[in-house]
This record gives C-alpha cells, sequence and structure tokens, in this order.
C-alpha cells in the first residue's frame, strides 16, 4: 500500500461553487496527478505536480487549477463548478519518479 | 498528438477460452502500462512494458510490446470469471520530456461468462 488517500471520497454540489479536492501521500514522493474519468473517455490527466510549487498542466487542465505547498498534499480546485466536470477524480503518485504509477481512491463529484 | 487505441471496448468471453485486447498508440513512446479496473473501484497497476519485444506474464494474462509497430497486446489465457474487469493501456505522452504524463485508451470492458 502506497499510502495516498484522497478526500472527500463523495460529493455533490452546486453550479458555480468552488471545490477543492484534496490527494495525500505519505510516502514522500515527488511526482503526483490529477485524473479525471468519464464513461466512453478512460481517464485524462488534469494537471500534474513533479515538486513542491512545481505544477504543469495536462490534457484537459481548462477551469481547474492546482496547488502543492507541501511534498504530502496535492490540492485540485475547481473554481467554479459546472455540471460538466461531474466525474471520478482519481490523484496518483509516481513511486518510480515519473513512472510506474500508484492510484488513490477517487472521489466522485457531482455538480447539480 | 498522442492517440491510444484499445479493441475491443467491449469483451464477452466463455470461461476457459484465450482471447487478445489490442492497444495501439500514435506516435514514438518506448513506456506502456497496462492497469485493471473493477466496478467501482480504482486502477491496480497489471504491467509495465519498457522496451521493444518486452513480454511480460502474470496468472492468466500476457502482455507483449512491439514498439515499432506501436501495438501492446493483452493475451488472456484459459479466461475465468475473476478476470471480468476493464483493463486501460496507457502511453507515456511526453509532454515536453517525461513527467509521467499518460494518455489512457478508453479501457476494454471484459466480461467472463461460465
Amino acid at each position: 500500500d502506497a499510502g495516498i488517500t484522497q478526500s472527500p471520497r463523495h460529493k455533490v454540489t452546486e453550479t458555480g461553487t468552488p471545490v477543492t479536492l484534496r490527494c495525500h501521500q505519505t510516502e514522500n514522493h515527488r511526482y503526483m496527478y490529477w485524473y479525471r474519468q468519464d464513461p466512453g473517455h478512460g481517464l485524462r490527466l488534469i494537471h500534474y505536480s513533479y515538486g513542491v510549487k512545481d505544477t504543469d498542466k495536462g490534457e484537459v487542465s481548462d477551469g481547474y487549477s492546482v496547488s502543492r505547498s507541501k511534498t504530502e498534499d496535492f490540492l485540485l480546485t475547481l473554481e467554479s463548478a459546472t455540471s460538466s466536470q461531474t466525474s471520478v477524480y482519481f490523484c496518483a503518485i509516481g513511486l518510480a519518479g515519473p513512472y510506474e504509477q500508484y492510484f488513490g481512491p477517487g472521489t466522485r463529484l457531482t455538480v447539480t | 498528438e498522442l492517440k491510444v487505441e484499445q479493441n475491443p471496448l467491449f469483451l464477452s468471453m466463455q470461461e476457459g477460452k484465450n482471447y487478445t485486447i489490442y492497444c495501439n498508440y500514435s506516435t514514438t513512446s518506448d513506456r506502456l502500462y497496462w492497469y485493471r479496473q473493477d466496478p467501482g473501484k480504482s486502477l491496480e497497476s497489471l504491467f509495465v512494458l519498457l522496451s521493444n519485444g518486452a513480454v511480460k506474464q502474470e496468472g492468466r494474462l500476457m502482455a507483449s510490446l512491439d514498439t515499432k509497430a506501436r501495438l501492446s497486446t493483452l493475451h488472456i489465457t484459459a479466461a475465468v470469471h475473476d478476470l471480468s474487469a476493464t483493463y486501460f493501456c496507457a502511453v507515456d505522452g511526453n509532454y515536453g520530456g517525461s513527467q509521467g504524463n499518460l494518455i489512457f485508451g478508453k479501457g476494454t470492458k471484459l466480461s467472463v461468462k461460465p
């Protein structure tokens, strides 16, 4: 068990409200990732981080921001949630640098 | 832009039969991953394939990589019900140098029936 948790695990929110999802790891891995999973799309990378305060955009970053002020926490923020952001969000850590990603349990987010 | 295509997307098999899932990708990459996902669960790493000709086996599953053909296969031997799940391949997207930017296929939903 690579020691990765996500919170909350489930959330229902209204359109236009801000939402922050948290990914927490206990083993000091440098690389962390946020993905979203939607039916028919597989997983798509939103943002990733390669160190404290070092982040970059992925494939579907519009409408999302991230922060990493500590090695162990990677936060994903939806500034103003929209129904199209209803999804399951997975955090992952790179077990061997940027390689061999290990996925967290996921957060199911519903935007009404 | 890297694209990853899996086929078939749905696969219904009988127990005891063999089958292969295919993963094609559009640009050069030498690192390919296979994951398994059970309904409502997270992704579990199955194989990491790092070089042309790489072959890895675990139980009834065997994965191979042909970087020249940009093709990976996941072969299932004598399927059992416990293998029912969705299988994803993922390729390192190499956006500006590898940072682990994985591009996933859409997944193959495998159902093994008695």
